[in-house]
């Protein structure tokens, strides 16, 4: 079946430091592709989309772009901030006929000043 | 700009009891789903809702589960006889559907479920 994989973490970086979340998937179809964001004891944000392959999605300073020949859609920030803490989740819309978002394990992202 | 809303946003109960989560989706949107959130692990789909009934479930949303729109606007997860495994953040979310897929989902900002 449909599935994400994420890089583990934590991830611990000091602030203005450039940021990789490594994500990859695994899909039968054409796969739409998200990045949430989820703050300490809060609920999940979508941060960034794309839907196609070569779609770079952006948000708030972050990046990814949707890499079909490497079933890849890292996320990236040029210089992280301490409020970019957070658990970050990389998860798939299958397309197709099937309509279940599927999730990542997420990556803790901790910034320190 | 429209939310998905759950509530409440904690509940405490007793082994044993049955809770209903409750959830109101964004209203143009026509999938629903709940995922549950046990604390630092991932996040789990349980089921999906289209078209007034259930359209996909996993295998963690058994005969405990169930889920209903009572009426048009709100949708409900109850789960019947709770157990300590249970425990776990709860999310509610909506999409959309556009031609062969779905838009993102919309996320509430989750129950918070504590069965002691």
């Amino acid at each position: 079946g449909d599935s994400v994989t994420q890089m583990e973490g934590p991830v611990t970086l000091s602030e203005e430091a450039f940021l990789t979340i490594n994500c990859t998937y695994t899909a039968t179809g054409y796969p739409s592709l998200f990045w949430y964001v989820q703050y300490p004891g809060e609920g999940l944000q979508l941060l960034l989309k794309a839907t196609k392959a070569d779609d770079k999605g952006s948000n708030k300073g972050f990046e990814a772009t949707y890499r079909k020949e490497t079933t890849s859609f890292h996320l990236e920030k040029g210089s992280v901030q301490v409020s970019d803490s957070a658990v970050y989740f990389c998860a798939l819309n299958p397309g197709g006929g099937s309509y279940i978002p599927t999730f990542g394990r997420g990556t803790s992202l901790i910034v320190h000043p | 700009e429209p939310e998905v809303t759950q509530t409440p946003s904690h509940q405490v109960t007793q082994m044993g009891q049955e809770v209903i989560l409750r959830c109101v989706p964004i209203s143009n949107h026509l999938y629903f789903y709940w995922y549950r959130q046990i604390l630092g692990q991932k996040v789990e789909f349980l089921v999906s809702f289209y078209n007034n009934e259930i359209s996909e479930k996993s295998e963690i949303f058994d005969d405990q589960f169930s889920v209903e729109r009572p009426d048009g606007s709100n949708f409900t997860l109850k789960i019947r006889s709770t157990k300590l495994e249970d425990s776990a953040m709860y999310f509610c979310a909506s999409s959309e559907v556009l031609g062969q897929t779905n838009t993102e989902a919309f996320f509430g900002q989750g129950t918070r479920l504590t069965v002691v």
